[in-house]
Parts: C-alpha cells; sequence; structure tokens
C-alpha cells in the first residue's frame, strides 16, 4: 500500500490564481480530512468528508473548497489563492471505527 | 467547544534522563487523546490513544501516556530519552460523542541532549 500520498510537494503560487492539491489514499478508509499547519498554530482541520459525497468543514474552511466524489481521492481547492494561505498542507484518512490517522507527506504552498 | 493546550514550546531533556511533554484538553463529553510525532519534513505519525480503560496507555517507540481526568490532563511520558526521540510532538483530542472532528494541539518540540 501507498498509504496516503499528496501531490504537488511544493507549490508557488501569485495571489489570485487558483490551484487543486491532490490527496489520494489506497486504504479504502472511509474518513479523509485536510489540515493546515503553521508556526505556533499546530493543525488545524479544513474540511474533512466522513464518505464519498459527505463533506463537512473544520476549523478554518474558507478560501477552500473541498468534494469527494469517490473513496479514494480528496482533492483541495484553493480559488483565489492569498498570502494567508501559505502554509503546509496535510491531508489525513481513517478507517471508520478506528481512531488512528495516517498522514500524507505534506504539501508546503507558498503564495506571494 | 474542544480544545487542546500543549503549555511547552520546548522540552529539552539529557539522553537516558525521563522525559514528560505535557498535554491538557477540554471537551463536553469524554474525551478520545491522541499523541503524534511529527520528524523533519513528514507527516504526522500516530502514537498512542486514549479511548477507555486503564488510565496509563503505552504506544510505539516505548512510549506511555497518563489519563488524569480530574485535572484533565493527557502528558506524554518515556522513562529513557534517546537522540532519536527529537522531534515535534501533537496532542490531540476527539469528542467521543460522534463529531469526526479531531482538535490539535500547537506541538511541543522534544530536544534530546546527548
Amino acid at each position: 500500500n501507498a498509504g496516503v500520498t499528496q501531490t504537488p510537494k511544493f507549490q508557488v503560487l501569485k495571489t489570485g490564481q487558483s490551484m487543486t492539491l491532490q490527496c489520494a489514499q489506497d486504504m479504502n478508509h472511509e474518513y479523509m480530512s485536510w489540515y493546515r499547519q503553521d508556526p505556533g498554530m499546530g493543525l488545524r482541520l479544513i474540511h474533512y468528508s466522513v464518505g464519498a459525497g459527505i463533506t463537512d468543514q473544520g476549523e478554518v474552511p474558507n478560501g477552500y473548497n473541498v468534494s469527494r466524489s469517490t473513496t479514494e481521492d480528496f482533492p483541495l481547492r484553493l480559488l483565489s489563492a492569498a498570502p494567508s494561505q501559505t502554509s503546509v498542507y496535510f491531508c489525513a484518512s481513517k478507517k471508520e471505527g478506528s481512531n488512528e490517522q495516517y498522514f500524507g507527506p505534506g504539501t508546503r504552498l507558498t503564495v506571494t | 467547544a474542544q480544545s487542546v493546550a500543549q503549555p511547552e514550546d520546548q522540552v529539552n531533556v539529557a539522553e537516558g534522563n525521563p522525559l514528560t511533554v505535557k498535554c491538557t484538553y477540554s471537551v463536553s463529553g469524554n474525551p478520545y487523546l491522541f499523541w503524534y510525532v511529527q520528524y523533519p519534513n513528514r507527516g504526522l505519525q500516530f502514537l498512542l490513544k486514549y479511548i477507555t480503560g486503564d488510565n496509563l496507555v503505552k504506544g510505539s517507540y516505548g512510549f506511555e501516556a497518563e489519563f488524569n481526568k480530574s485535572q484533565t490532563s493527557f502528558h506524554l511520558k518515556k522513562p529513557s530519552a534517546l537522540v532519536s526521540d527529537s522531534a515535534l510532538y501533537f496532542c490531540a483530542v476527539r469528542d467521543a460523542s460522534g463529531t469526526y472532528k479531531y482538535i490539535f494541539g500547537t506541538g511541543t518540540r522534544l530536544k534530546v541532549l546527548a
């Protein structure tokens, strides 16, 4: 199993550009989530999904969209990037009934 | 609302000495508590969890954590620190009532000195 994969590893955007961060898992996990990690702030939940077709907002959802059309994929969309979205983004997944989350390696995003 | 506090930004300990990384929490119901570790340029890795039962839980790499309901704490411990334990440690909480929202602390950097 590849586990949780994220692409790209690094990305630089200009303010106002849009992009999609990709996340995929091959463990047939129902639950997937996106976090951002900022210095001194820890990890903050952006959006999460409990299954295909079901998504919900976390602590800091503004400026981000998600969809879950398949069990495997959970992309995160930035519609109009802002410097405040400069961060490291982590995707995570877990099996329904389990409490252990598996994290991807992260995407480091810089918005100039 | 759920919250987690890690009061120390950094903990320094000599190799071979016991270590403690502190965590306190606030939830409305019974808590599910977790510790994760992050090595440089890597994602988080699960260390251990408390769901119910024995207040002392054992996890990976020789780590353990003690759940204290009266003090709402879940401190991470290890009897003898290794230099390789140096990393960023995160405490997390999930409300057992059914929400899938996990709340993470701000992280504590552990530095084990040779």
